[in-house]
């Protein structure tokens, strides 16, 4: 059964950097796109970006371009996602999920809280 | 990419049907047939409902559907059921940002 597994919680101080990983199994690894999506608590989601996890090439939201980051392991069926520059903003908990042909996200890892705070 | 614009909330009586929709432009909802549901209970991931404006994957009760006209998606929960309480999202393929998800709508079961 296809599975996305992320990595656990997070706190971090401002400005600092988070790196969040997801293991994907199941199926194919690199005939899919992984996206990440955060949600702030009691808001709405929030779509950052995809990446290919057969060629690797990304895609990502205007609001986050100049601090995000998704790249893979393919030996390792995993993707990474890291945001830099942390604000409290940044609070939320961020999911990944599988891309779906063609245009869904069919499976959703467990999420990861990233809390921000001085 | 501003979100698409959903209703903050309906309510609806058990047995009875809601619909949410789910407003768009051109550039997103109105241009392509991508737009997908999805239901999130409290402290819960979210779930696929439908996909592609109007499918419904396989173990999806058929008491939702969806579709589409113009720049207005929705999504039709009929026989409503108190476990279909939850915060329901649409979302749609765009032509600047790639991906945008509405402001969400939750559902309360009277």
């Amino acid at each position: 059964q296809v599975q996305l597994v992320q990595s656990g919680a997070e706190v971090k101080r401002p400005g600092a950097s988070v790196k969040l990983s997801c293991k994907a199994s199941g199926y194919t690894f690199t005939t899919y796109n992984i996206h990440w999506v955060r949600q702030a608590p009691g808001q709405r989601l929030e779509w950052m970006g995809w990446i290919s996890a057969g060629y690797g090439n990304t895609k990502y939201s205007q609001k986050f371009q100049d601090r995000f980051a998704l790249t893979k392991d393919t030996s390792a069926t995993t993707v990474y996602m890291e945001l830099s520059s942390l604000t409290s903003e940044d609070t939320a908990v961020y999911y990944c999920a599988r891309g779906g042909i063609p245009a869904m996200f069919d499976y959703w890892g467990q999420g990861a809280l990233v809390a921000v705070s001085s | 990419q501003s979100a698409l614009t959903q209703p903050a909330s309906v309510s609806g009586s058990p047995g009875q049907s809601i619909t949410i929709s789910c407003t768009g432009t051109s550039t997103d909802v109105g241009g392509y047939n991508y737009v997908s549901w999805y239901q999130q209970h409290p402290g819960k991931i979210p779930k696929l409902i439908i996909s592609d404006v109007s499918n419904r994957p396989s173990g999806v009760s058929n008491r939702f559907s969806g579709s589409k006209s113009g720049n207005t998606a929705s999504l039709t929960i009929s026989g409503l059921q108190a476990e279909d309480e939850a915060d329901y999202y649409c979302s749609s393929y765009t032509s600047t940002t790639a991906y945008v998800f509405g402001t969400g709508t939750k559902v309360t079961v009277l």
